[in-house]
């Protein structure tokens, strides 16, 4: 079974320039995430998906980041304009959960490096 | 306000030397505790889900226990391979994960 796959690995940039991530979860998977992580630094929650609904992005920039999730399945993650302190890993994760049931663990990308330059 | 803390920061073991890893948190209805092994320029993987006091999981050498305030990941006579920024994190009532800043294990051959 595919795994989160995450597009592009690495992107290098301009400040100012506009840059997009995006993530296809795994398959049945009706929650999404985006982390930011910085170096030697946990993952932060930038914004979580149930289905295609935004349900958490109150730690997102929202004056230069957006998000989407078109049809409750791929995500994008945008950053217009992309500034030096963006450079980090972003990271798409997903994972299942419905009324009654246990969490399910959330499962990672492999992870975009962003270098702002 | 939601928490979590890892400790040590860095451990430098040698191969065979079995340590524990500490996970405190502080979290309002907690759903669960999830621990995740990094390995460098890679998303976290995966390792144990623990969802109340007294619960543990094991998987090789490795073995995740929880209380009511903290969780530890005990290390069994560790090798090379398992050598890599070992994660917590929680998930409260929102069904957000909150992660703690990680423990970078290095074992020494």
């Amino acid at each position: 079974e595919a795994g989160v796959v995450q597009s592009p690995r690495y992107k290098i940039i301009e400040k100012k320039q506009p840059v997009a991530f995006w993530c296809n979860p795994i398959s049945g998977h009706n929650t999404l995430y985006w982390y930011r992580q910085n170096l030697g630094q946990g993952p932060e929650l930038l914004i979580r998906y149930e289905n295609e609904e935004a349900v958490d992005d109150s730690q997102l920039p929202k004056d230069r980041f957006s998000a989407e999730r078109l049809k409750g399945v791929d995500s994008t993650l945008k950053i217009q304009p992309a500034e030096l302190g963006d450079s980090a890993v972003y990271l798409c994760a997903s994972s299942f959960h419905g009324t009654g049931e246990k969490n399910t663990e959330a499962f990672f990308g492999q992870g975009t490096r962003l270098t702002v330059v | 306000e939601d928490q979590v803390t890892q400790s040590p920061e860095a451990l430098r073991l040698q191969e065979g030397e079995s340590s524990s890893l500490n996970c405190s948190y502080t979290v309002s209805g907690l759903r669960g505790l999830f621990w995740y092994r990094q390995d460098p320029g890679k998303g976290p993987e995966f390792l144990f889900t623990l969802y109340s006091a007294g619960e543990e999981k094991e998987k090789e050498r490795l073995k995740a226990t929880l209380t009511k305030k903290e969780s530890f990941l005990h290390i069994t006579a560790p090798k090379p391979e398992d050598s890599a920024t070992y994660l917590c994190a929680v998930q409260a009532g929102t069904y957000k994960y909150i992660f703690g800043t990680g423990t970078r294990l290095k074992v020494l051959a």
